[in-house]
């Protein structure tokens, strides 16, 4: 079975600094999809960015972008000037596209210092 | 464009008493419906997912089941709460096929008494 893996339950970061959220999944599939959400204290989860493991190259969402290391399992997510709005828990998501379900890990909770 | 709604937003229920959340989906038709439970500071326990009307699959055995009348409305549903009940819960929507992400609604604190 798939399992997401987010190894860091808590980064803080200094306002307008870069910050670099780390995943880690295990699959024996060679297509599959991951996402990174994240979620503000209103608790609504935002979908931030979208990869599919057949593109080679990184997804990347204004100040928000992926580095996508297919061979290690690897999926973290880079934020660039971090701002102090970009506070949340944030949540890495696969997706197998042979099933409905999403398997996310256990969140980091990000803090952005003034 | 599609939106999804959730309610109630806060609940607040006796130990043994009843329960129903409605989720509804605006916008798309014959969405994959998923019902998540999340513990405070914790991540996200899919409960059920549903990919058309009558169809429920139910990933976690509980004291909860879901149910799904209408294309565009999911429900979850308890006879008897129990305390463990407590959490906040999300409804999502997703495309059917490959790939699509999932959309979530704002949620439905519970806290049973």
């Amino acid at each position: 079975a798939q399992t997401v893996t987010q190894s860091q339950p808590e980064m803080s970061v200094q306002e307008a600094e870069t910050v670099t959220l780390s995943c880690t999944y295990d699959t024996s599939e060679s297509d599959y999809y991951l996402f990174w959400y994240k979620q503000p204290p209103s608790r609504q989860m935002i979908l931030v960015i979208r990869q599919e493991a057949y593109k080679q190259q990184n997804a990347t969402e204004n100040r928000f972008s992926v580095n996508f290391q297919k061979a290690a399992k690897s999926f973290s997510l880079k934020i660039s000037d971090s701002q102090l709005g970009d506070a949340a828990m944030y949540f890495c998501a696969y997706r197998s596209p042979g099933t409905y379900k999403y398997i996310f890990g256990t969140g980091t909770r990000l803090k952005v210092l003034a | 464009s599609q939106t999804i709604h959730q309610w109630p937003a806060t609940l607040v229920q006796p130990v043994g008493s009843p329960l129903s959340l409605e989720c509804t989906v605006e916008g798309t038709s014959n969405p994959n419906l998923y019902w998540y439970r999340q513990a405070a500071g914790r991540g996200l326990q899919l409960l059920f997912y549903s990919v058309g009307i009558g169809q429920i699959s139910s990933e976690v055995p509980q004291n909860l089941s879901a149910s799904r009348p209408q294309d565009r409305q999911f429900i979850l549903s308890s006879k008897k709460l129990l305390l463990s009940d407590s959490g906040f819960y999300l409804c999502a929507w997703s495309i059917p096929g490959q790939g699509g992400e999932q959309y979530f609604g704002p949620g439905t604190r519970l806290t049973v008494t």
